[in-house]
């Protein structure tokens, strides 16, 4: 069975450029979350999306936004992108809303914003 | 915030005995996790302890105090391969869904 699966698995923007991460979760699974993960620093939380809703928000200004198809597929927009966006962007799957116990994650979008 | 704390890098000899301690504030969650994260990869989960009392799972365990708000990770017979960073993570109760995570410890294990 496939895992958590992400695209593009590296990038590089500039400044000011809008970029679109894509996650897709492991089959059968209804929740998606995104963390950003700084070098250095462990991962932190973005958001959350269960059935297609956003379950929770993390502490990121409203330049980060995302959204959850159909399809239990997710995407995380970020626009007007800062040098401080630069990161590991990882998504995690699990089966149902809060079950950190049975989150899996991705092996992520590395994000470089020059 | 609830913050998490851990130390930043340990160093250990193959095949001794690390503990990897992870203190964070004693309201803040309901659960706390360990991961694994060689660089580069996604972190992989460990273990999961909600009760006070030790986990075992193989050469891993996992400790948990509610009460002092401390949690650590054993690894037993290391090798080289348990090089990796180790992230503690805690998850609020009932209706919050977002796991807050340490910086991670770094762990070394040489020959």
């Amino acid at each position: 069975d496939a895992g958590v699966t992400q695209s593009p698995t590296h990038l590089i923007k500039t400044r000011g450029q809008q970029v679109t991460l894509r996650c897709s979760p492991i089959s059968g699974h209804k929740s998606v979350s995104w963390y950003q993960q700084v070098l250095g620093q462990g991962p932190q939380f973005i958001f959350q999306y269960y059935e297609k809703e956003e379950r929770g928000r993390g502490n990121f200004p409203d330049r980060f936004s995302a959204r959850q198809f159909p399809n239990y597929s997710s995407e995380l927009n970020v626009n007007a992108l800062l040098l401080g966006d630069s990161a590991l962007y990882l998504c995690a799957s699990s089966p149902r809303a809060g079950t950190g116990v049975e989150n899996t994650f991705g092996s992520g979008t590395r994000l470089t914003v020059v | 915030g609830q913050n998490i704390d851990q130390p930043t890098e340990m160093t250990a000899t193959e095949g001794a005995i690390v503990q990897i301690n992870c203190t964070y504030q004693t309201s803040g969650f309901n659960g706390l996790f360990w991961y694994q994260q060689h660089a580069g990869e996604a972190p992989t989960f460990l273990s999961y302890n909600v009760l006070d009392g030790l986990e075992e799972k193989g050469r891993f365990s996992s400790f948990l105090s509610r009460s002092k708000g401390y949690s650590y990770l054993l690894l037993k017979e290391l090798q080289m391969k348990d090089s990796a960073s180790y992230l503690c993570a805690g998850m609020p109760g009932a209706g919050s869904y977002q796991l807050t995570f340490g910086k991670g410890t770094k762990l070394s294990v040489i020959p």
